[in-house]
């Protein structure tokens, strides 16, 4: 029921466009995004909720698919600030969604 | 601006010793959360409240248990520490209904134990 992440880790040169991918074996209800920094709390990103939507603010975005069992995050011309863990965050239904089912996140790693 | 404190950012133990690390959040949110961290495994979520007095298993629930007096006020209370019981401990609120509302996170207590 643990979603998969992929890729495990990237790295990046500062400008690059970056996808990390949170995928699920069965429909989700919701997909959440969170980035954390070595040494601090995971900070929420944004939540997706409808089958086809995308989302984002300033050069990171997000979409989750029609059969809502795949989200993708786009990170577009990357920032040094961008270097950090990102994870998903799944609910499966709407009637049980008291907890978070998290991936193992995805490294990535923005160099100058 | 919602904010989640822990009561110790670093904290050191002895096995055997009876350990409290406390979360209070000032959002008057129904859930709260104590994940650990652990290099390479993610955040496991250890227990769960949604509402005073009610808590819920998490997946790695063995070692530990919780309390929650108050709605603020959600703690966890390692009976008896261990050495595998070494890791980074966050705690996280949400209002009700996870799925669509965001969690906030603690700035955590990296806890070794000795």
């Amino acid at each position: 029921q643990q979603p998969v992440q992929s890729p495990q880790a990237v790295i990046l040169r500062e400008g690059e466009d970056a996808v990390i991918n949170c995928s699920s074996s069965k429909a989700l209800y919701s997909v959440h995004w969170y980035r954390q920094k070595h040494g601090e709390a995971p900070v929420f990103l944004m939540i997706l909720l409808k089958g086809g939507e995308q989302k984002g603010h300033d050069k990171i975005s997000a979409s989750f698919n029609e059969k809502k069992q795949q989200s993708s995050l786009y990170l577009t011309a990357s920032q040094l600030s961008y270097s950090g863990t990102y994870f998903c965050g799944t609910t499966v239904n709407a009637g049980n969604n008291r907890k978070l089912i998290w991936g193992l996140g995805t490294s990535l790693a923005v160099n100058p | 601006d919602v904010k989640v404190t822990q009561s110790s950012r670093y904290l050191v133990k002895r096995t055997g010793e009876k350990v409290f690390l406390e979360c209070v959040q000032d959002m008057d949110h129904e859930n709260m959360f104590w994940y650990r961290q652990d290099p390479g495994l993610g955040l496991r979520l250890i227990y769960f409240s949604y509402d005073v007095k009610m808590k819920e298993k998490g997946d790695i629930p063995e070692g530990y248990s919780v309390s929650r007096e108050k709605k603020e006020r959600f703690s966890l209370i390692l009976e008896s520490a261990s050495t595998n019981q070494t890791s980074m401990y966050l705690c996280a609120t949400t209002l009700a209904g996870t799925g669509r509302n965001e969690q906030f996170f603690g700035p955590g207590t990296r806890l070794t134990v000795l």
